[in-house]
């Protein structure tokens, strides 16, 4: 079936540092795939996405690139910032008409001033 | 534009209690419903979906279960509570390839 693998957790930043999370997929077909981001005690926000090979999702200076020969979706941001704290979830979604979106397990991101 | 409620936002249940969570979704039709439940320092788990009044699909067995009596009306019941009941729920809607909107989620807490 299918399944999303990120990298564990905590990663912690000095404000301004380059960040990478790193998520790969396991599908059948050609899932649209997602990050979303949790900010504490809240529910989740989608961040951005991509729904097909090679697309770039980007949203507040965050991208990530659907990388079908790798099956990767890599979130990536230049600069992060103290406000960036928050947890990610990396996600895709089948094509059936369900649209069930599978998660990964998430990964904190705590940065420090 | 197209809002999700969700409520209670917290709620603490004693076991064996009932439990009933609701969320409506407003200005769209026809959406597919879902519930997740996150546990407390773990990922997101879907619980159930609904492509339509009626239509229920379980992911996981378990102490729970769902209805959806209207078109943009989904809830989520129990007859008696557990422990491991305990989480973070999160309602949802989507039509299409273009990604979920979550509700702002219920704590719950059984003891």
């Amino acid at each position: 079936g299918n399944s999303v693998t990120q990298m564990e957790g905590p990663v912690t930043l000095s404000e301004e540092a380059f960040l990478t999370i790193n998520c790969t997929y396991t599908a059948t077909g050609y899932p649209s795939l997602f990050w979303y981001v949790q900010y504490p005690g809240e529910g989740l926000q989608l961040l951005l996405k991509a729904t097909k090979a090679d697309d770039k999702g980007s949203n507040k200076g965050f991208e990530a690139t659907y990388r079908k020969e790798t099956t990767s979706f890599h979130l990536e941001k230049g600069s992060v910032q103290v406000s960036d704290s928050a947890v990610y979830f990396c996600a895709l979604s089948g094509r059936d008409s369900s649209y069930k979106l599978i998660f990964g397990s998430g990964t904190r991101l705590l940065v420090r001033p | 534009s197209q809002t999700i409620h969700q409520w209670p936002a917290t709620l603490v249940q004693p076991v064996g209690s009932p439990l009933s969570l609701e969320c409506t979704v407003e200005g769209t039709s026809n959406p597919n419903l879902y519930w997740y439940r996150q546990a407390a320092g773990r990922g997101l788990q879907l619980l159930f979906y609904s492509v339509g009044i009626g239509q229920i699909s379980s992911e996981v067995p378990q102490n729970l279960s769902a209805s959806r009596p209207q078109d943009r009306q989904f809830i989520l019941s129990s007859k008696k509570l557990l422990l491991s009941d305990s989480g973070f729920y999160l309602c949802a809607w989507n039509k299409g390839v273009g990604g979920y909107t979550f509700g702002s989620g219920t704590r719950l807490t059984v003891v």
